[in-house]
């Protein structure tokens, strides 16, 4: 089973629908993100969080929220979708202080249209 | 702020040529530098890393070295094969790699596609 996985691969949705993208970790990691790949853009941070206490944005957080629920789970929300924000979708974790776990392993991403 | 530049792409070559693929960043402090790797349909995946200037990283007959004096961390494999038809991201850390790489950032990513 994937340590890091994400819920739906893929969606389509309506302009101003809310939209709610889930990521689940078992590795344990203390430290979760969110990010959106655009083509020609590379990856950019949406949020990021520490521990369950602790939420910060990231390059471009506005449009979106997310909950810390637990540990193992990341949630990233989009309240009122807009059609720039179609984009593939990654969560990442890590966790330094793991020994020799200071990279960050991804999900398999979540392609999200709106229309 | 930090950032960093790779090689536009697409590159394509044939099986068993050599690549090359730029990179170079700006940053203050020490950075650690990245290349992860993203097959299609999956996430990204580390492929080697650097923690210091002059290290080497090296994987799957991948290698880059930490150039601090030009800034550059360019990836390398003599003979490549089919099978690394994939999206390749440089990056790097905003802070010691033994406290955890907690905020990096990409380059655009190159596509690579080998032809038999």
């Amino acid at each position: 089973d994937a340590d890091v996985t994400q819920t739906p691969r893929n969606r389509i949705t309506k302009t101003g629908k809310r939209i709610m993208l889930e990521c689940s970790q078992t590795k344990g990691h203390d430290r979760m993100y969110w990010y959106r790949q655009d083509p020609g853009l590379g990856l950019r941070l949406i949020y990021y969080s520490f521990d369950v206490k602790d939420i910060n944005k990231g390059e471009i957080s506005d449009g979106y929220s997310v909950s810390r629920q637990a540990q193992a789970k990341f949630s990233l929300s989009l309240e009122s979708a807009i059609p720039n924000q179609t984009a593939l979708y990654f969560c990442a974790t890590s966790d330094p202080g793991l020994a020799g776990e200071d990279e960050q392993f991804f999900g398999p991403g979540t392609r999200l249209t709106v229309l | 702020g930090n950032s960093v530049t790779q090689m536009e792409g697409p590159v394509t070559l044939s099986e068993e040529a050599f690549l090359t693929i730029n990179c170079t960043y700006t940053a203050t402090g020490y950075p650690s530098l990245f290349w992860y790797v993203q097959y299609p349909g999956e996430g990204l995946q580390l492929l080697l890393k650097a923690t210091k200037a002059d290290d080497k990283g090296s994987n799957k007959g991948f290698e880059a070295t930490y150039r601090k004096e030009t800034t550059s961390f360019h990836l390398e494999k003599g003979s490549v094969q089919v099978s690394d038809s994939a999206v390749y991201f440089c990056a790097l850390s905003d802070g010691p790699s033994n406290f955890g790489n907690e905020k990096l950032t990409f380059g655009t990513g190159t596509r690579l596609t080998i032809i038999p």
